[in-house]
């Protein structure tokens, strides 16, 4: 079975420039979470859905990011327009459910913005 | 929200001693309690977990302890080997399960040959 599916693994941008992510997560996985994490520090949850509801976006710059989930399943994460502090890595997770499930990583999207 | 600490931030040991790394959190509805790992460039990866009804859980060489009254929780590593040489993130689960996972900063573990 394929863990969670995370492209592009890497993607340089200049400021200002807008710039997506996609997640598919483990199927069958209600929860879907996207979080931030900058170098040297545990991931910071921005959003999180279960199934296609955004249930806890409260970390979510909203003046630049947004986020979707289309059919409760794939997830893109947008940022426009980047700014220099935005660069970090950018890690999706699913799980069965949020209440006391292990929650499954995929490789991340390391943004570098120049 | 649920404020996490962990400490130390660093911790070395001699390769074959033990490592116990100490998480504290402030949600008293926290039920869930996941150690994650996560190698340099790499996911974090669960490696062990414990639910509120349970005082201690063990894994071969890892174990997780529980005290809900101080509302910390702690990851024992014994006989340490190269290859636990990586970072460690405590993620308790606050809100009773109405918020997710919030990690606490990490403790760098670096175990010495």
């Amino acid at each position: 079975e394929a863990g969670v599916v995370q492209s592009p693994r890497y993607k340089i941008i200049e400021k200002k420039q807008p710039v997506a992510f996609w997640c598919n997560p483990i199927s069958g996985h209600n929860t879907l979470y996207w979080y931030r994490q900058n170098l040297g520090q545990g991931p910071e949850l921005l959003i999180r859905y279960e199934n296609e509801e955004a249930v806890d976006d409260s970390q979510l710059p909203k003046d630049r990011f947004s986020a979707e989930r289309l059919k409760g399943v794939d997830s893109t994460l947008k940022i426009q327009p980047a700014e220099l502090g935005d660069s970090a890595v950018y890690l999706c997770a699913s799980s069965l459910e949020n209440i006391g499930t292990e929650a499954f990583f995929g490789q991340g999207t390391r943004l570098t913005v120049v | 929200g649920e404020n996490v600490e962990q400490h130390p931030s660093t911790l070395s040991v001699q390769e074959g001693d033990s490592a116990v790394i100490k998480c504290t959190y402030s949600d008293s509805a926290s039920n869930y309690f996941p150690w994650y790992k996560q190698e340099l460039g790499k996911r974090p990866q669960l490696i062990i977990d414990i639910r509120s009804n349970v005082g201690e859980k063990k894994d071969q060489r890892i174990a997780v302890t529980l005290n809900k009254t101080a509302k910390h929780f702690s990851l024992h590593i014994t006989e340490t080997q190269p290859e636990d040489s990586a970072v460690y993130f405590c993620a308790p689960h606050s809100g009773g399960g109405a918020d997710g996972l919030t990690f606490g900063k990490g403790t760098h573990l670096i175990i010495q040959p």
